[in-house]
């Protein structure tokens, strides 16, 4: 069975640019998170879908943060300007999702470096 | 607001040596707290979860266990081997709009040398 998958893996850009990325959960999974993760430090979350909703995005920078989950499966991610700051690498994790706590373990992508320049 | 501690920031060890690495918790209001592995340029594999009613998991050499009314757990690496060289995160699931959301420490880098 695949694992979550992302792309791009990595993301060049000078500043003010606009950026995406995008991410495609595993088969089944309802639940849906992107994560940032700076270097050194652990992830932090930026936004969680249940199926098609945004149920928590207020980690999300809303000035120049997107996300969308069309259809309840693929999701993208989009900065746009980018700024220096940004740079990071951005996590894709999916779960079964539904369930309040109990055994929801979250898999996780291999996550898009991106560097501003 | 969830605060979570991971101590040592790294750990450097010849192999065969059986380790413990830290993780404490500010609220003790959790569902579950998770370990997880992350590899170098890559995303983080799930090692252990424990329910907020457990005490421990065992998995093959992995052994976590958690004092929810302290705040803490600790992960035990039986054995170490240089395969299990990587960056250790615990992970707390925190009671959030009544669906699990994880925070995350910051960390222990684990070197095992041959």
């Amino acid at each position: 069975e695949a694992g979550v998958v992302q792309s791009p893996r990595y993301k060049i850009i000078e500043k003010k640019q606009p950026v995406a990325f995008w991410c495609n959960p595993i088969s089944g999974h309802n639940t849906l998170y992107w994560y940032l993760q700076n270097l050194g430090q652990g992830p932090e979350l930026l936004i969680r879908y249940e199926n098609e909703e945004a149920v928590d995005d207020s980690q999300l920078p809303k000035d120049r943060f997107s996300a969308e989950r069309l259809k309840g499966v693929d999701s993208t991610l989009k900065i746009q300007p980018a700024e220096l700051g940004d740079s990071a690498v951005y996590l894709c994790a999916s779960s079964l999702g539904g369930l309040a706590g109990g055994t929801d373990t979250q898999y996780f992508g291999p996550g898009t470096r991106l560097t501003v320049l | 607001k969830q605060e979570v501690t991971q101590i040592p920031a790294a750990l450097s060890v010849p192999e065969g040596e059986n380790l413990v690495l830290n993780c404490s918790f500010t609220d003790s209001a959790i569902y579950n707290l998770q370990w997880f592995r992350q590899d170098p340029g890559k995303g983080l594999t799930s090692l252990l979860l424990i329910q907020s009613s457990q005490r421990e998991q065992t998995s093959g050499r992995l052994n976590a266990s958690l004092d929810k009314s302290s705040g803490r757990s600790t992960l035990y690496i039986a054995a170490s081997q240089p395969g299990d060289s990587a960056t250790y995160l615990c992970a707390v699931g925190g009671m959030n709009t009544g669906f699990q959301k994880l925070v995350f420490g910051t960390g222990t880098r684990l070197l095992v040398s041959p």
